[in-house]
């Protein structure tokens, strides 16, 4: 059964900065493109940033393009956001979502990791 | 861009057809065929409910559909029942650059 376990997330100061880390299993995870959705307290989905099979292709929410960079280890069977410049506003639960083919849709998600930007 | 207009919420009784819009424009819904719907539980993940504006993955009850018109889309849920009640999202493809784009997302509440 595929499976996606999101870590790293917490309480970080404004302007700090945050790795998110997804562990992926159950499936081939170098054959599939990979994406971050966060939610903050209350409020409903946002795409933030996708990247593909290999990692050549990445793409961005313009809220957070900049600060966010997507990255994978294939060897490792790992996703991660490395999150710098943070701000209140990045306040959510991020979910890692595997996608089910091409960039459109995401079929697999992990249960998220919740990342508090306050000081 | 803005999100994707959707109605804050829906209801309908046990059995009955409920239907929710999601609204965009030429620039997104109503120029790719690359539309999805997600369902989501209190303090669940999300789920793939249809892509493909209306393609059920494996699992996917077929009570559950999806259609688009123009710059809108609607998922539709015939004979809603209790397990039903969630919020529901609508994503759409909106170009290279913006990727992806989510509805505000609709509570539906089952009477």
């Amino acid at each position: 059964e595929a499976q996606l376990v999101e870590s790293g997330g917490g309480l970080e100061q404004p302007g700090g900065s945050l790795r998110l880390s997804c562990a992926a299993s159950g499936f081939t995870f170098s054959s599939s493109a990979m994406n971050w959705v966060r939610q903050a307290p209350g409020k409903g989905l946002e795409w933030v940033s996708t990247i593909s099979i290999s990692g050549g292709n990445t793409y961005y929410a313009d809220s957070v393009k900049g600060r966010f960079t997507i990255s994978r280890d294939n060897s490792k069977n790992t996703l991660y956001l490395q999150m710098n410049s943070l701000r209140a506003e990045d306040t959510a639960v991020y979910y890692c979502a595997k996608a089910l083919s091409g960039y459109f849709y995401m079929d697999v998600w992990g249960k998220g990791t919740t990342v508090t930007v306050s000081s | 861009q803005s999100a994707l207009t959707q109605p804050r919420s829906v209801s309908g009784s046990p059995g009955q057809s409920v239907t929710i819009s999601c609204t965009g424009t030429s620039s997104d819904v109503g120029g790719y065929k690359y539309v999805s719907w997600y369902q989501q539980h209190p303090d669940k993940a999300p789920k793939l409910m249809i892509y493909d504006v209306n393609k059920r993955p494996s699992g996917v009850p077929d009570r559950f559909s999806g259609s688009k018109s123009g710059n809108t889309a609607s998922l539709t849920i015939s004979g809603v029942q209790a397990a039903d009640e969630a919020d529901y999202y609508c994503c759409s493809f909106a170009g290279s650059y913006t990727l992806k784009m989510f509805g505000g997302g609709t509570k539906l509440t089952v009477l």
